[in-house]
């Protein structure tokens, strides 16, 4: 079946630091890939998207690539601020329901 | 911005109680599911909706729970009799279409506490 692995949390960053967090995934299929944000005490907002090989996608500095070759969709993003501090969750698209990941909580200290 | 809203924001209820959970997906869209979070844990799916009737639920969703779309516009989610275990965060999802490219808006989520 389909899972995601993403790496374990939680990730400390001082501010404009360079941030990666990976994540790999099993599937069966050409699923679309994700990247959702939950911010303290919030549900969750969908962050990025990609439906395809070689496809990147980005949202407010965030960016991910869809490597088919090596099974994995990290999360970038060149320089950190306060205001990302959440919890990062990589998923994947399939028929009827997403599988999530285990999430990965960012903490960007000023 | 058309947005998933549900409600209560937080439910506090009693072992053995029925409770409801409510959502409204956006407007337009065709297809609806619930997951749910415990805490520190990951989303899980637990049931997806088409058509008024279900198309796919998980393991966890079993004879307890039931989801309806009593009209136009509301979804929910009842669990009869409550236990403890289902202390989580429910999320509400819709989307116009439920291939494996297509996207899941998510609600803000409902806390249930069971104590």
């Amino acid at each position: 079946g389909n899972s995601v692995t993403q790496m374990e949390g939680p990730v400390t960053l001082s501010e404009e630091a360079f941030l990666t967090i990976n994540c790999t995934y099993t599937a069966t299929g050409y699923p679309s890939l994700f990247w959702y944000v939950q911010y303290p005490g919030e549900g969750l907002q969908l962050l990025l998207k990609a439906t395809k090989a070689d496809d990147k996608g980005s949202n407010k500095g965030f960016e991910a690539t869809y490597r088919k070759e090596t099974t994995s969709f990290h999360l970038e993003k060149g320089s950190v601020q306060v205001s990302d501090s959440a919890v990062y969750f990589c998923a994947l698209g399939g028929y009827q329901k997403v599988t999530f990941g285990t999430g990965t909580k960012l903490q960007v200290i000023p | 911005e058309p947005e998933v809203t549900q409600t209560p924001s937080h439910q506090v209820t009693q072992m053995g109680q029925e409770v409801i959970l409510r959502c409204v997906p956006i407007s337009n869209h065709l297809y609806f599911y619930w997951y749910r979070q415990i805490l520190g844990q990951k989303v899980e799916f637990l049931v997806s909706f088409y058509n008024n009737e279900i198309s796919e639920k998980s393991e966890i969703f079993d004879d307890q729970f039931s989801v309806e779309r009593p009209d136009g516009s509301n979804f929910t989610l009842k669990i009869r009799s409550t236990k403890l275990e289902d202390s989580a965060m429910y999320f509400c999802a819709s989307s116009d279409a439920s291939g494996y490219t297509d996207t899941q808006y998510f609600g803000p989520g409902t806390r249930l506490t069971v104590l």
